[in-house]
């Protein structure tokens, strides 16, 4: 069974700097991985997919890259703002595993002006 | 751009009532999904739908919850005889086969109480 754990539970960081989330899964047969934002009791906002044959994805300021023969993915946010606090989720979708994403339980990051 | 939208966004109700959770899944997208997170709690697979047919369902899915799509455009979660423990935000999700990515777009959520 699938199991995905995303260190660290949570994170506060003074603006302008850089950061790294660290997402982990315990089985690499993985079809892909999606990176999500979630802010106080809303819904759950698709920042990034990457495929399992692909290493990293980008956009703006965000960079997740995937190993998946480790198990491992990590999202770089860079230059944080304070509109960037927020839950961060990682979900994975694994091979054998239907359509279903399986969730870690985020990092909440906030970003102090 | 489409998003899912899912109504209500707040439902309050009584142990042992019926509770219906409304979802518009984005036009051209063909998989449906319920999702849940009971506060403080990993978001949980429920339910996923594909061609009028439930194609996959967990263990917390069980004689109690129902999905239907009755027309084109709705997705509905029924939760029959709602319990303390069904308290969570339920959210639906919605993927197309044309993108052949397999990302997963998430509605804003409904959240559940049960008194």
């Amino acid at each position: 069974k699938q199991e995905v754990t995303q260190i660290p539970a949570a994170l506060s960081v003074p603006e302008g700097e850089n950061l790294v989330l660290n997402c982990s899964f315990t089985d690499s047969a993985i079809y892909n991985l999606q990176w999500f934002r979630q802010d106080p009791g809303k819904g759950l906002t698709s920042l990034l997919l990457i495929q399992s044959s692909q290493r990293e994805q980008t956009s703006g300021r965000l960079n997740a890259s995937l190993d998946k023969s480790s198990g491992r993915s990590t999202l770089y946010i860079a230059a944080s703002q304070p509109g960037d606090s927020a839950t961060y989720l990682c979900a994975v979708k694994g091979n054998n595993a239907g359509n279903m994403l399986t969730f870690g339980g985020g990092t909440r990051l906030m970003v102090k002006p | 751009e489409p998003e899912v939208t899912q109504t209500p966004s707040h439902q309050v109700t009584q142990m042992g009532q019926e509770v219906i959770l409304r979802c518009v899944p984005i036009s051209n997208h063909l998989y449906f999904y319920w999702y849940r997170q009971i506060l403080g709690q990993k978001v949980e697979f429920l339910v996923s739908f594909y061609n009028n047919e439930i194609s996959e369902k967990s263990e917390i899915f069980d004689d109690q919850f129902s999905v239907e799509r009755p027309d084109g455009s709705n997705f509905t979660l029924k939760i029959r005889s709602t319990k303390l423990e069904d308290s969570a935000m339920y959210f639906c999700a919605s993927t197309g086969l044309a993108t052949n990515t397999g990302e997963l777009f998430f509605g804003e959520g409904s959240r559940l109480t049960v008194l």
